[in-house]
């Protein structure tokens, strides 16, 4: 089982660019969920997908956006960035509230 | 108020000590309370799950959630340098919903 694996590992953008992450879940997990973590704090939710529906979403603007495709992995999509966007993004997937997280993204945008 | 409080103080203790890190929540729907290891530049590693209060123990880790003072612990026994990470407690209602996590607590074992 390979867990969560989420690609690029880091990313450098500049501001005002659009970026993509990519996502898949663990095996037999359905739910993806994305968290911003910015340096020195917890992480933060920045939405949830359940059969390809965004189920919840956190405090994070629509520049923020996702999909989820039917084999369950997943993107997350920043149009755009900010620099204060620049954090590691991580993708969970889980089944009921055990999360298992992936190795994250980190983002820096400059 | 946050929704999980976590005192982000770090915490420096010789091999062999025991740590204790805790946090409290405010939300009294939360039924699930986990433990993350998150090493530098790294995922969060799932340490410890618990549903509803209790103790669980799993080597030299033990969590214990108090439902009733909102207080969610964890300790660890003959703390190793490899233990030396940033400890995250997380949260989340009924159902897949979203974790709640506190900031973290960075953990430092000397040899």
């Amino acid at each position: 089982d390979a867990g969560v694996t989420q690609s690029p590992t880091h990313l450098i953008k500049t501001r005002g660019q659009q970026v993509t992450l990519r996502c898949s879940p663990k095996s037999g997990h359905d739910t993806v969920s994305w968290y911003q973590q910015a340096l020195g704090q917890g992480p933060q939710f920045i939405f949830q997908y359940y059969e390809e529906e965004e189920r919840q979403r956190g405090n994070f603007p629509d520049r923020f956006s996702g999909h989820q495709f039917p084999n369950y992995s997943s993107e997350l999509n920043v149009n755009a960035l900010l620099l204060g966007d620049s954090a590691l993004y991580l993708c969970a997937s889980s089944s009921v509230a055990e999360a298992f997280f992936g190795q994250g993204t980190r983002l820096t945008v400059v | 108020q946050k929704e999980v409080e976590q005192d982000p103080g770090p915490l420096s203790v010789p091999e062999g000590a025991i740590v204790s890190l805790n946090c409290t929540y405010s939300n009294s729907a939360f039924q699930y309370f986990m433990w993350y290891r998150q090493y530098s530049r790294k995922g969060p590693e799932l340490l410890m799950y618990t549903y509803s209060s209790g103790n669980k123990e799993d080597g030299r880790f033990t969590a214990q959630v108090d439902k009733s003072s909102k207080y969610i612990s964890l300790f660890i026994r003959d703390s190793q340098p490899s233990d030396s990470a940033t400890y995250l407690c997380a949260t989340a209602g009924e159902g897949n919903n979203r974790l709640a996590f506190g900031k973290g607590n960075q953990v430092v074992v000397i040899p």
